[in-house]
């Protein structure tokens, strides 16, 4: 395992559809967070897990938008009814148990809502 | 509400030279600060790490300062060199519990010129 991978790296959708996007952290790691980042800005806090607990979410985040973590591994990100706004990088990024609380990050998906 | 202010104008500098990057925070007592580098279309990676109680930290050709009496950070870079070229973010962190969400700065791009 050498990193964190997020798939797919683009997806193109119509407005008004279904979208999901997959995060597999590093494996040891046991925080996961999503990220939106538009460009120009840093990323954007979506939300948070701790192993399969979600213990923080945005209040940026309209409920549209939900993310799960069922077995402490990989996460999932869902935007319902997607509309243009929604149009960003999606990152995600993982921690371990440890003081600094470096994250590394996924590459990416980069969504566009047509 | 919390704010974190970074060099609002992208930085050009010549090779060689020793690159400084600014973070600014108000409304916030983070315990640590970080910083990431961020190249286009891939996620930030980390640099550096500051807690409150420090005032420096060095890593190979990168300095960070940290005041919190002036709620500023120094980021640099000496000697520097083209493949320096990216987006910098700082990131502020909370206290050890469950709160482990970082704060983000928009960047600053650093340009290299050879």
């Amino acid at each position: 395992d050498t990193g964190v991978s997020q798939d797919p790296r683009h997806k193109i959708t119509k407005r008004g559809q279904n979208v999901t996007f997959r995060c597999d952290p590093i494996s040891e790691h046991n925080r996961l967070y999503w990220y939106r980042q538009t460009l120009g800005q840093g990323p954007e806090f979506l939300t948070y897990f701790q192993n399969e607990a979600q213990l923080e979410k945005s209040r940026l985040l309209s409920d549209r938008f939900s993310a799960e973590r069922p077995k402490g591994s990989f996460s999932t990100l869902e935007i319902q009814r997607t509309e243009q706004g929604d149009s960003a990088m999606y990152l995600c990024a993982s921690s371990n148990r440890t003081g600094k609380n470096e994250q590394f990050f996924g590459p990416g998906t980069r969504l566009t809502v047509l | 509400s919390q704010k974190i202010e970074q060099n609002s104008e992208a930085l050009n500098i010549q090779e060689g030279k020793t690159a400084t990057l600014t973070c600014n925070y108000t409304n916030y007592s983070p315990a640590y600060l970080q910083w990431y580098r961020q190249d286009p279309g891939r996620g930030p990676v980390f640099l550096l790490l500051i807690r409150e109680n420090e005032k420096e930290k060095r890593k190979e050709r990168l300095k960070v300062t940290f005041d919190t009496t002036l709620k500023q950070s120094l980021f640099h870079i000496t000697a520097s060199q083209p493949a320096d070229s990216a987006t910098y973010l700082c990131a502020l962190g909370n206290r050890a519990g469950n709160n482990r969400k970082l704060i983000w700065g928009l960047g600053t791009s650093l340009a290299v010129n050879p």
